[in-house]
Order: C-alpha cells, then structure tokens, then sequence
C-alpha cells in the first residue's frame, strides 16, 4: 500500500512566522502535490514536482514555496504565514502522470491555523 | 473560473437506497475523471475513475457515468450505507502521459441516514 506521511496534523503559528511543512512518500513515485482545501472550493492545487528538484506553479502558488531535494519528500514553506493560509493542506503523490493507474495517493492533511 | 462543478453542497439518502452525486465541467480537453471520498481529519481516498472512451465504469456498489455531450458525470452509490457517508470530490484532467494537474470540484457532503 503506498502511504504518503505528513510531519503533522495539526499546527499553529504566528503571522510573519516562517512555516515548513513535510511530506514523505514511500512508494517511490515520481510525482508529488501540494494542495489546501478550504469549505466551499474544494482541493487546489498550490505547487507540484515531476521529478527531484523540479517544480512548477500550481493554480494558487502565491505565498508558497516548495523544495524536493530527494525524490521521497516534498516541503511546502509558507516564508511570512498570514492568516489567509489557515486552511487544512494535503500532499499527494503519483507513480507518473495522470491516466488509469496513476491515482493520486493523499496523505492525512495538516490542519494549519495562522493567528 | 472553476472548471469542475459539483452543484450540491450536501445530500442525504436513506440507507439502502440509491445516492448519486454529480459534478459538471467546463473544459473539453479533460478526458479522465475521477472520484475520491474523504472522511473529516483523513485525506481523500481514489474511489473510481472513467476515461472518455467510456460512459460507464462500475465497481462493487459504485458506478461513474459520463456524458461528454453534456460534459457531465454522476457517481451511483447502491444501495448506500452508513460508512458511505463522507466528502465525495470528483476530479478531471487531460489523459496525456505527463499531464500532471488535477482539477477538482468543491465537494459533496453525502450523509446516509439509518
């Protein structure tokens, strides 16, 4: 079974701080994905990387940061959290594009607050 | 401008009788769709997917209908128990190796009533 790790379920922090947030895979996929969802808009995109030190701009990348330095993990940084990204995020991982076969694998979620 | 619709926020069904849940989209270029479900404080889970070369994909309980035409897909849940109440999202993209976005819709909450 692949299962995608995330440091922590729950955090709390201060604006201004800076915050990084984990996410290990161990399935060797190819594939990982940030995303935040909030009530009413769903799961969207923040960042993804095909490949080590790879990564491209999601839907929503305005105030984040990623950094793959090894295949198996993937850091969202938030550099001066605000209380606009409280909000629960999710890392996932896929074995190589998207197609049948090629689910996306979610982790358990960080419940961020930013007060 | 989002791309993927799911209309209704909530929906409640009698156990054992039939939920559906629909999702609607915007871009003909997505030919892959999927659906996940997610309990509160767990990531979502895949469920089902169907590529555009069908308009039916069924699995135990669970069957995803497409209709391209209408640029439309629902998920049938029968019969429906009570673990099946949960955040259903679907989820649409491109079916080209190397397309790496999902897109999704804002959620259904389905609760299944005893």
């Amino acid at each position: 079974d692949v299962k995608v790790t995330q440091s922590s379920r729950y955090l709390v922090k201060r604006t201004g701080e800076k915050v990084f947030l984990e996410c290990v895979q161990d399935m060797d996929h190819e594939n990982m994905f940030w995303y935040r969802q909030d009530p009413g808009l769903g799961l969207r995109l923040i960042y993804f990387s095909y490949d080590v030190k790879m990564k491209e701009k999601g839907d929503i990348p305005e105030g984040y940061s990623v950094s793959r330095e090894k295949k198996e993990r993937f850091s969202l940084i938030l550099e001066s959290a605000s209380t606009n990204q409280t909000s629960m995020y999710l890392c996932a991982s896929s074995l190589y594009g998207t197609g049948y076969g090629h689910e996306q694998y979610f982790g358990p979620g960080t419940r961020l607050t930013v007060t | 401008d989002q791309q993927v619709k799911q209309n209704s926020p909530s929906l409640s069904v009698q156990e054992g009788r039939i939920s559906i849940l629909n999702c609607d989209y915007t871009n003909s270029m997505f030919d892959y769709f999927l659906w996940y479900k997610k309990y509160p404080a767990e990531g979502p889970t895949f469920l089902i997917s169907i590529s555009s070369i069908k308009d039916k994909n069924e699995d135990g309980r669970f069957t995803v209908f497409l209709n391209k035409s209408a640029k439309h897909l629902s998920l049938h849940i029968v019969p429906s128990q009570p673990g099946d109440s949960a955040v259903y999202f679907c989820a649409a993209s491109p079916l080209i190796q190397g397309a790496q976005k999902l897109v999704f819709g804002q959620g259904t909450r389905l609760t299944i009533n005893p």
